[in-house]
């Protein structure tokens, strides 16, 4: 089945050190993103690509930075990763059928824990 | 500002009563709506969307301009129906989800 796959599953790191969270589909889709989730906030956007030579900020990129590698490869960087980067980090991606017909499709997640 | 705004952080009802998850939008033009759903152990997945006007696992939910409102409703809540649920505007080219709200449904 495609899929969307996301690695590391789980990730402790210390604050000031530099992280990659990867995320590769077999979905053939054109657009991902990268979200976190935090309790009592929801989702929210932290980047988004809709092609390889496409990069769009979201409503919290500050502090990240993504390269997408491929059709299939979106990567998100944390620089310098600090403590309230501490989140379920989740990276989706979309068939384009429209505005209101588009679906997104998450993969399962990576846990950072940054101390 | 486009916003999605769900009150509820939790709703605890029992087997077989009446569900109701509430969305409020803010948003200046014509919306497109979308809940999303995620169950324990899986992955965030789409529920339903307000274009198809369709019933899922029988949730149903009906855009209200009028109230600028999305809720979700079920006449009969299932245990399997205990989940997080976010609703979710598209703006331009990307979802706002709102901070969803857990259902629990207890036997």
């Amino acid at each position: 089945d495609a899929d969307v796959t996301q690695t590391p599953r789980n990730r402790i790191t210390k604050t000031g050190k530099r992280i990659m969270l990867e995320c590769s589909q077999t979905k053939g889709h054109d657009r991902m993103y990268w979200y976190r989730q935090d309790p009592g906030l929801g989702l929210r956007l932290i980047y988004y690509s809709f092609d390889v030579k496409d990069i769009n900020k979201g409503e919290i990129s500050d502090g990240y930075s993504v390269s997408r590698q491929a059709q299939a490869k979106f990567s998100l960087s944390l620089e310098s990763a600090i403590p309230n980067q501490t989140a379920l980090y989740f990276c989706a991606t979309s068939d384009w059928g429209g505005r209101a017909q588009e679906t997104q499709y998450f993969g399962p997640g990576t846990r950072l824990l940054v101390l | 500002a486009q916003r999605v705004t769900q009150p509820e952080k939790l709703l605890s009802v029992f087997k077989g009563a009446p569900v109701e998850l509430k969305c409020n939008y803010s948003y200046s033009g014509s919306p497109e709506l979308f809940w999303y759903v995620q169950y324990s152990r899986q992955r965030l997945q789409l529920l339903l969307r307000h274009i198809s006007r369709e019933s899922i696992k029988g949730f149903t939910a009906d855009l209200n301009k009028g109230e600028t409102s999305f809720h979700l409703k079920k006449p009969f809540a299932q245990e399997e129906d205990s989940a997080m649920y976010y609703c979710a505007l598209k703006d331009t080219d990307k979802l706002i989800f709102g901070t969803g709200t857990r259902l629990q449904v207890f036997p």
